[in-house]
């Protein structure tokens, strides 16, 4: 089936800096998602985004589909964005089930 | 617009014992998931429910749990009797059909979730 890869597992930053966070697919996907779960667990969809650009303040999102990976970027990274940031896709393959990326645990320093 | 409700927030079990989680979608979402995560893991699906309806419950291990949509709105999942590895976080979502053009965006709206813990 399907894979989803995501990197790096952990990051560390201090507040203010920028962050870039990957995420690979083995095979042609239907949807495309990333979440943020808060450490509270609360997880929010963020980006609904199979193919192009989307911005969404001081968060964008690139999915290059042709080439099977999607990035999120953060910008002036706050202590608020902390948290794992997962990425999710379906297909026909998975029956249009999202497979999940084990996530990216990000920690924002004050 | 409300989110999605579940409860309890937390639930400690002994093994053996029965569990009940409930789930209630945001208005008008005719697509109910419930999801188990386990510490260090993005969410597994368990079943999937169209209005009341199953869509896929392949992932869901029928000798222990069942899950009901009666009425096509709030849902109840349910694990009897419960294993230590059954510890974990379940999550209910939502989901409308957003039409855009050509194709349907299926956006999944996640309630807080209930923690469980099988002692």
């Amino acid at each position: 089936g399907i894979q989803v890869e995501q990197s790096p597992p952990d990051l560390i930053l201090q507040e203010g800096a920028n962050s870039t966070l990957r995420c690979n697919f083995s095979d042609s996907v239907n949807n495309l998602q990333w979440f943020h779960q808060n450490p509270w667990g609360q997880l929010i969809n963020l980006f609904y985004i199979p193919s192009g650009t989307k911005q969404n303040g001081r968060l964008s999102a690139t999915t290059v589909a042709t080439e099977r990976y999607s990035l999120l970027y953060i910008s002036s990274s706050q202590t608020t964005d902390s948290g794992v940031y997962f990425c999710a896709v379906d297909s026909m393959d998975s029956n249009y089930q999202l497979i999940w990326g084990a996530g990216t645990k990000l920690i924002i320093k004050p | 617009e409300a989110g999605v409700a579940q409860s309890p927030r937390y639930k400690i079990i002994e093994k053996r014992q029965s569990v009940a989680f409930w789930c209630n979608p945001i208005s008008g979402h005719a697509t109910l998931y419930w999801y188990q995560q386990i510490l260090g893991q993005g969410p597994k699906l368990l079943i999937q429910f169209q209005n009341n309806g199953v869509v896929d419950d392949s992932q869901l291990p029928k000798d222990r749990f069942s899950a009901e949509r009666l009425k096509g709105v709030d849902s109840t999942l349910k694990i009897q009797p419960a294993k230590l590895e059954d510890s974990a976080v379940y999550l209910c979502a939502s989901s409308p059909k957003l039409s855009t053009g050509m194709s349907f965006e299926e956006t999944q709206y996640f309630g807080p979730g209930t923690r469980l813990l099988v002692l």
